[in-house]
């Protein structure tokens, strides 16, 4: 079945010790997204690829950044992590850029940091 | 800017009641309308969806009504079991993001409990 697929599930890293999240897909979409979603609220966006286009949301803090290679594989790069970081974070594919075209999520990878 | 705004929870019920979970929503434009459903420990999957005004989204039982007049989506079901205990999401989608894709606003989820 194609998928959006995240790994690890789980995370644990130290204080200030960075850390790489990877999410693969199978679906060939253009768009991908990364977004962080702590406990009880609602996910945020923390920015998306369009292609190779890299778009950043304006609240995402600048310890965070993102990697696609090729169509398939995006990571998540969180330089030095903080208490705060702690968090699900949820990767999401898109195959048009029109509003109805629904995301399609993967698992999470749950981060925590010690 | 756009916001949704849903039901605080958590929403507990007996088996085979009947299910409504309010969704409001403000916007430019024509937004998509969506419910993610959260099961817990897992990533957010597409519920159901409408993408313009008096449509109607059904999946496994639930459904909701894409109300332009009312700026409402609310989710019902009919007869809820024990495994629909998750997390429900109400979001709409504006492509607004630049350089392509669409931006999905969330609700803060309502947290839905169902008993025997």
């Amino acid at each position: 079945d194609a998928m959006v697929i995240q790994n690890p599930r789980y995370q644990v890293t130290q204080f200030g010790k960075p850390v790489t999240l990877s999410c693969s897909q199978t679906l060939n979409h253009n768009v991908m997204y990364w977004y962080q979603q702590k406990s009880s609220q609602a996910p945020k966006l923390l920015f998306h690829y369009y292609d190779k286009d890299f778009n950043n949301e304006a609240d995402t803090p600048d310890n965070f950044q993102s990697r696609r290679p090729n169509t398939s594989f995006c990571f998540l790069d969180i330089r030095s992590p903080g208490l705060g970081d702690a968090a699900m974070y949820l990767c999401a594919t898109s195959r048009e850029r029109r509003g109805n075209s629904p995301l399609h999520f993967g698992n999470g990878t749950r981060l925590t940091v010690t | 800017g756009d916001s949704v705004t849903q039901m605080e929870g958590p929403v507990t019920l007996s088996e085979e009641a009947f299910l409504t979970i309010n969704c409001t929503y403000t916007a430019t434009g024509y937004p998509s309308l969506f419910w993610y459903v959260q099961y817990p420990g897992e990533g957010l999957q597409l519920l159901l969806k409408a993408t313009k005004a008096d449509d109607k989204g059904s999946n496994k039982g639930f459904e909701a009504t894409y109300r332009k007049e009312t700026t409402s989506f609310h989710l019902e079901k009919g007869s809820v079991q024990v495994s629909d205990s998750a997390v429900y999401f109400c979001a709409l989608s504006s492509s607004g993001l630049t350089g392509g894709g669409n931006k999905l606003t969330f609700g803060t989820g309502t947290q839905l409990k169902v008993e025997l």
